[in-house]
C-alpha cells in the first residue's frame, strides 16, 4: 500500500518556467489537498478537491493550478515560477473528518 | 478567520524529562483537533484526531487533551527518538462536508540523551 505519491522530490526552476507537481493516493480517498510550507510559517492550503471534477481554491491559490480527473490523482501546476513559490509542497487526501495522509513532499527552489 | 496558534515554538528537554506543548484554537464552529508529528525532509504524520472537550487520547509516551479553547499534547519520559516537529491543526465546520485545516506553526521538539 503505497499512500500518497509526489514525484518529483526535488526541483529547482528558473524564473518564469512552468511545471507540474505530480500526486497519486491508492487509498479510494474523495477529498485530496495541496499544501506549502515554509519556515515558521506552518502548511497554507493553496487548493483541494472533495471529488473527481471538483476543485476549490484555499488560502493562498494565486500562481497556482490544479485538476482532478480521476480520484487517485491530483496535480498542481505552476505557471509562471516565481521566487515566492519556493518552498515544500506537500499533497495529502482524506476520508471526510479523517485524519490525512500527506505525501513525502516536494522541494521546490526557483531561481 | 480560523486561527491556530502554537507554544512553545521550540522545546528542549532531556531524556526522560516530561513535559507539554500547547495549540490554542479560534475556529468557527470545531468539527475535529488533529496532532501530527513531521520527520526531518519528509512529510507530516497522522497522530490523534480529538473531536470534543474533555475527550483526551494516548499512543506509546503522548497524550493529547482537548478543552474548548486549547489542546495539549503531554509527552512523559521522551526518548531522542521522540524529537521531532509536532504540527497542531483545526477543522472548522464549515458550510458543506469539507472540514478544512488550519495548522499552527509547530512545535520543534529535541530530547537529548
Amino acid at each position: 500500500n503505497a499512500g500518497v505519491t509526489q514525484t518529483p522530490k526535488f526541483r529547482i526552476l528558473k524564473i518564469g518556467q512552468s511545471m507540474t507537481l505530480q500526486c497519486t493516493q491508492d487509498m479510494n480517498h474523495n477529498y485530496m489537498y495541496w499544501y506549502r510550507q515554509d519556515p515558521g510559517m506552518g502548511l497554507k492550503l493553496i487548493y483541494y478537491s472533495v471529488g473527481a471534477g471538483i476543485t476549490d481554491k484555499g488560502e493562498v491559490p494565486n500562481g497556482y493550478n490544479v485538476s482532478r480527473s480521476t480520484t487517485e490523482d491530483f496535480p498542481l501546476r505552476l505557471e509562471l515560477a516565481a521566487p515566492s513559490q519556493t518552498s515544500v509542497y506537500f499533497c495529502a487526501s482524506s476520508y471526510p473528518n479523517n485524519g490525512y495522509t500527506f505525501g513525502s513532499g516536494t522541494r521546490l527552489t526557483v531561481v | 478567520e480560523d486561527q491556530v496558534t502554537q507554544s512553545p515554538e521550540a522545546l528542549r528537554l532531556q531524556e526522560g524529562e516530561s513535559s507539554s506543548l500547547n495549540c490554542s484554537y479560534t475556529v468557527s464552529g470545531l468539527r475535529g483537533l488533529f496532532w501530527y508529528r513531521q520527520d526531518p525532509g519528509k512529510g507530516p504524520e497522522f497522530l490523534f484526531t480529538l473531536y470534543s472537550a474533555g475527550e483526551e487520547k494516548e499512543k506509546e509516551r503522548l497524550k493529547a487533551t482537548l478543552t474548548k479553547k486549547e489542546s495539549f499534547l503531554h509527552i512523559t519520559a521522551p526518548k531522542p527518538e521522540d524529537s521531532a516537529t509536532y504540527l497542531c491543526a483545526a477543522a472548522n465546520a464549515g458550510g458543506t462536508s469539507y472540514g478544512k485545516l488550519t495548522f499552527g506553526q509547530g512545535t520543534i521538539l529535541t530530547v537529548h540523551p
